[in-house]
């Protein structure tokens, strides 16, 4: 069964922290990975890592993928209150399948 | 910029009774999904439509649910008698054939079944 897995399921950090979430995946046919911010409603779109070793930035996020060890990492440097959301990741596979989403990690960032 | 938007944003429904939610996707995708998310859990996929037939449905899509494109802009799902655990967030989401592999979700529908 394709599964996707995110780690840790819950952080609290304070402003101006730095933090790494964790995102690995059992899948066949893997194409690439996807990354969602999801605050009160719909999953927006951040990234897509189809290549391993290249890291892609979007101003303090940015993340990478390891297709050896089958996992990503979604980092965000100097948080912000506004970075509070759940963090989703999605395996994206080949064909026109649907995304295989984790249950997500909830960051809240503290004043 | 061009985004996937969904009707109503909150629908409340009894038991048993049916349920339309809408989608209007991205106007030049071809592929369309529903996924939904319930309260605490993780987002599931439901059914994928493309070239106006079902390409691919999970376990839920059972056939209390339907899909439909009725003209060239509205995407719907149907649920024909409700159930409580269809209590959830459904969300619809588009894809163009020239980016494949990114998903536009839209606003999400909040269904609540008493």
């Amino acid at each position: 069964e394709d599964k996707v897995v995110q780690s840790p399921l819950s952080l609290v950090v304070h402003e101006g922290d730095t933090v790494t979430l964790n995102c690995s995946y059992e899948v066949t046919n893997f194409r690439s990975l996807l990354w969602y911010k999801q605050e009160k409603k719909a999953p927006t779109f951040l990234f897509m890592l189809t290549s391993s070793g290249i890291e892609k930035k979007s101003g303090r996020l940015s993340s990478i993928l390891d297709k050896k060890e089958l996992f990503s990492i979604l980092n965000i440097t100097a948080t912000q209150t506004g970075d509070s959301a759940v963090y989703l990741c999605a395996a994206s596979l080949f064909g026109n399948t649907p995304l295989v989403f984790g249950k997500g990690t909830r960051l809240s960032v503290i004043a | 910029e061009p985004e996937v938007t969904q009707t109503p944003s909150h629908q409340v429904t009894q038991m048993g009774q049916e349920v339309i939610l809408r989608c209007v996707p991205i106007s030049n995708h071809l592929y369309f999904y529903w996924y939904r998310q319930i309260l605490g859990q993780k987002v599931e996929f439901l059914v994928s439509f493309y070239n106006n037939e079902i390409s691919e449905k999970s376990e839920i899509f059972d056939d209390q649910f339907s899909v439909e494109r009725p003209d060239g802009s509205n995407f719907t799902l149907k649920i024909r008698s409700t159930k409580l655990e269809d209590s959830a967030m459904y969300f619809c989401a588009s894809k163009s054939v020239r980016l494949p592999y990114e998903q536009y979700f839209g606003p999400g529908t909040r269904l609540t079944v008493t």
